[in-house]
């Protein structure tokens, strides 16, 4: 079964650094999210993209935080600077006429 | 707005019994509802959803829920809970639902334990 693909598993970075994530939906999905889990909590969304265009991102931090989905496929959420609230995992999903397909997040921790 | 809630933080059931974690909703439309499953450090994985119809949806590994509208609540059940069940289970409502377009607000999940 395809699956979606996000990379690096795991991140530590120092606070005011900069730090970057990608994922790669699944071939031929048209929408892609990228969500916020911190521990203990739901997810909870911060940007949805319809092929390249924002179609969501009233809860993007806008200030640090940055996404873009540049060919309609893979996507990049930036985070700059870092800060201590922001360690969470960091999940993407897409989807097509179906529900969500999640991928493992990236674990990020700020130090 | 839109909310789901999961009154229970941590549920303990012994391998074998049987399994229902609540959740409830708030939303002013027909609700499209879904539960997942995390394993830590995972992400996570559809175990079924209800959009229309019968009232009871199956899913996978076993599970089932009933969407009762009189009483906002989504339930998940199980009737013989596995070790291997031992996850965290969310959940969700899909706001403005349709085709590729649906947003989902989750609830703040529910640890299930299994105790041998």
């Amino acid at each position: 079964e395809a699956e979606v693909a996000q990379s690096p598993r795991y991140k530590i970075t120092e606070k005011s650094q900069a730090v970057a994530f990608w994922c790669d939906p699944i071939s031929g999905h048209a929408t892609l999210y990228w969500y916020r889990q911190i521990l203990g909590q739901g997810p909870e969304l911060l940007v949805q993209f319809q092929d390249e265009s924002v179609v969501d991102d009233s809860q993007l931090p806008k200030d640090r935080f940055s996404a873009e989905r540049l060919k309609g496929v893979d996507s990049t959420l930036k985070i700059q600077p870092a800060e201590l609230g922001d360690s969470a995992m960091y999940l993407c999903a897409s989807s097509l006429d179906s529900p969500l397909h999640f991928g493992n997040g990236t674990r990020l921790t700020v130090t | 707005a839109q909310s789901v809630t999961q009154p229970d933080i941590h549920i303990t059931v012994s391998e074998g019994a049987s399994l229902e974690l609540r959740c409830n909703y708030s939303y002013g439309a027909t609700p499209y509802l879904f539960w997942y499953v995390q394993s830590p450090g995972q992400g996570l994985q559809l175990l079924l959803k209800y959009f229309s119809g019968d009232t009871l949806v199956q899913g996978i590994k076993g599970f089932e829920a009933e969407f009762k509208r009189s009483q906002s609540s989504f339930n998940l059940r199980k009737p013989s809970v596995h070790w291997s069940d031992a996850a965290e289970y969310f959940c969700a409502v899909a706001v403005n639902y349709g085709g590729s377009q649906g947003n989902l607000i989750f609830g703040k999940g529910t640890k299930l334990s299994v105790k041998p």
